[in-house]
């Protein structure tokens, strides 16, 4: 059965703490994986990533990919209050309509 | 914004009655997704669609039906409403380059 973990699953942390997310997966014909971010509403489009040790990088976030250990972490760094939210991954499969499996997320909060 | 929008927002409804969320695209995409939330679930996949009357199903299809007559509208039925239907649902396309954007999201309840 194909399985997405993330860990935590919540956690809180200080403005200006670093924060790092993790993602394991067991999937059957793994193409990419993805990073969205859910604040009160939809889940909105982060990061993609397909080949391994290749760093994605937007501004304080940046995410990695480990093919062969089968996970991705996403790092935040100087975290501030606006990045509280639900953190989600998902991953892709090379089947038919490229279906997303995801991680029940990591539920971030940044304190002041 | 990806140009996805879903109708209704939000809605209540009566258990046995039936229900069609709609989802509305404006990028011509070809795969459009409908997905359920719930805590301690994530997002799970109810039913996809890669072209105008190609549907497939997703893990948790049972008690959902799809239609896509245009490929701007992808419709979600559920025929006779349950509470364990009760979820935000969100509809997603896949860009060209193969992420998916969601849509708005609809919040379903159901007594």
């Amino acid at each position: 059965e194909d399985k997405v973990v993330q860990s935590p699953l919540s956690l809180v942390v200080h403005e200006g703490d670093t924060v790092t997310l993790n993602c394991s997966y067991e999937v059957t014909n793994f193409r990419s994986l993805l990073w969205y971010k859910q604040e009160k509403k939809a889940p909105t489009f982060l990061f993609m990533l397909t080949s391994s040790g290749i760093e994605k990088k937007s501004g304080r976030l940046s995410s990695i990919l480990d093919k062969k250990e089968l996970f991705s972490i996403l790092n935040i760094t100087a975290t501030q209050t606006g990045d509280s939210a639900i953190y989600l991954c998902a991953v892709e499969q090379e089947t038919s309509g490229s279906r997303l499996t995801f991680g029940e997320g990591t539920q971030l909060t940044v304190n002041p | 914004d990806a140009g996805i929008t879903q109708s209704p927002r939000h809605k209540v409804t009566e258990t046995g009655t039936p229900v069609t969320l709609r989802c509305h695209q404006t990028e011509n995409h070809r795969y459009m997704y409908w997905y359920r939330q719930d805590p301690g679930h994530g997002l799970r996949l109810i039913h996809y669609s890669y072209g105008v009357k190609d549907t497939d199903k997703g893990e948790v299809s049972d008690g959902y039906s799809v239609s896509r007559s245009k490929t701007e509208d992808f419709l979600l039925t559920l025929e006779s409403a349950t509470s364990s239907q009760t979820s935000v649902y969100f509809c997603a396309i896949r860009a060209p380059s193969n992420e998916q954007f969601f849509g708005p999201g609809t919040r379903l309840t159901v007594l």
